[in-house]
């Protein structure tokens, strides 16, 4: 069965201090791995798609990793408005749509 | 309009109640999904259909029917619920899978459904 972890559960951070978000996978034929991001009571919003080890993604302040087990999100130079909670999921090899999604982490950016 | 969007946004039901939720999407996508969000849970997914027939069901209760009448339009009709269903439901879209790259996900704001 495939699984995601993500950590930590939530992160606390000054503004402008950069850190990064880890999600640990396992998965049964990688097809893509997936960073989305969500806002309180909203729907998550799409972010990046990684495909193979060693990929790279940016967009703005964020650039997400991509290894044989695990995807780091790093967050440069945070600023409040990044505060959400980030979402990993991650697409088999399977014959049919299924993606599994991690719980998250919450992401709070401190002025 | 553009995306996925869900209505209503917010429901409140009683348990002896039916009602329905709608998903359109406007992205050209050929997959379509509802997803479960609780609190402190990862999504669970509830239904996919892929070229509007339903690939997978979950395990999810008959208290749950989904209806797809084309590939842009999603229902979820809803009857004699439990307050353990209270969530949030979430429509999403897709490609349908195709090669061997995975095919991104794009979903609607939600529905915030209480059963009381």
């Amino acid at each position: 069965e495939d699984q995601v972890t993500q950590s930590p559960e939530a992160l606390r951070l000054q503004e402008g201090e950069s850190s990064s978000l880890n999600c640990s996978y396992t998965v049964s034929g990688l097809r893509g791995l997936f960073w989305y991001r969500q806002d309180p009571g909203k729907g998550p919003e799409f972010l990046f798609t990684l495909y193979s080890a060693g990929e790279e993604k940016e967009k703005e302040r964020l650039k997400a990793t991509l290894t044989k087990k695990e995807s780091f999100l790093h967050i440069t130079a945070p600023k409040p408005e990044d505060s959400a909670t980030y979402l990993c999921a991650v697409q088999n090899s399977g014959g049919y749509q299924k993606v599994t999604f991690g719980i998250g982490t919450k992401l709070q950016v401190i002025p | 309009e553009t995306g996925v969007t869900q209505t209503p946004r917010h429901l409140v039901m009683g348990m002896t109640n039916k009602k329905s939720l709608k998903c359109e999407q406007h992205l050209g996508h050929n997959a379509m999904y509802w997803y479960k969000q609780s609190a402190k849970k990862p999504l669970e997914l509830m239904f996919v259909y892929s070229l509007e027939e339903r690939v997978e069901n979950n395990s999810v209760p008959s208290r749950f029917s989904p209806e797809c009448p084309n590939s842009s339009h999603l229902f979820l009709h809803l009857h004699t619920l439990q307050p353990e269903d209270s969530a949030l439901y979430l429509c999403a879209s897709s490609q349908a899978r195709t090669g061997v790259s995975g095919n991104t996900i794009y979903f609607g704001e939600g529905s915030w459904l209480t059963v009381v």
